[in-house]
């Protein structure tokens, strides 16, 4: 079964450095998201990509943040300048219609 | 605000009961309903999606919808300790394709 595949899975950072993470969506999907989960709570939405450019973003996807399609195949978020409450599991997902395959997620934890 | 409200539980049965998990959402025009499965520290599992009102059946798994009440739920059948885990209502925002979550309901299923 097709998958969506996210690296690292696991990143320790410094507060106020900045990150990558990477995904690989499934290759026949049209969208692409990103959402976070802190620990304990909500899955959040951050931005959907769809065309190679954002469609949507919500209040938590800042100046701090950006989304890039590089090639045909890679999705990534990047965090500039790292804050504590950073510090989440971030989920990219990619579907086509319908329901949403979601990656295994990178932790990001900020000291 | 569009917001999809769960019991946080937990939710406890024994095995082979039927556990019912219950979700509300506030936009009155959404369309699409996910039920997704939560292992600690793992991503979101898709069990089943909806759109009609009514029943949907998938093996032990049924979901059922009531767009006047604003309401959706999952059953499940003969439940097994594997099962045990956090499940995430999860309603499609028309706008913009995203996915907005409840917080989850954790069920623990006791051999």
């Amino acid at each position: 079964e097709p998958e969506v595949t996210q690296t690292p899975s696991h990143q320790v950072t410094q507060m106020g450095q900045e990150v990558i993470l990477r995904c690989v969506p499934i290759s026949n999907h049209l969208y692409f998201y990103w959402y976070r989960q802190i620990l304990g709570q909500k899955v959040e939405f951050l931005v959907s990509f769809y065309n190679n450019e954002i469609s949507e973003k919500s209040e938590i996807f800042d100046d701090q943040f950006s989304v890039e399609r590089p090639d045909g195949s890679n999705f990534t978020l990047k965090i500039r300048s790292t804050k504590l409450e950073d510090s989440a599991m971030y989920f990219c997902a990619s579907s086509r219609l319908g329901g949403y395959t979601f990656g295994s997620g990178t932790r990001l934890t900020v000291v | 605000q569009k917001e999809v409200e769960q019991n946080s539980g937990p939710l406890s049965v024994p095995e082979g009961a039927i556990a019912s998990l219950n979700c509300t959402y506030s936009d009155r025009g959404s369309q699409s309903f996910f039920w997704y499965r939560q292992y600690s520290g793992k991503s979101p599992e898709l069990i089943m999606s909806i759109y009609s009102n009514g029943d949907k059946e998938d093996g032990r798994f049924t979901a059922q919808l009531n767009k006047a009440s604003q309401y959706v739920s999952l059953l499940i059948r003969d439940s097994q300790p594997s099962d045990s885990a956090t499940y995430l209502c999860a309603v499609g925002d028309n706008q913009g394709g995203k996915l907005i979550f409840g917080q989850g309901t954790e069920l623990s299923v006791k051999p």
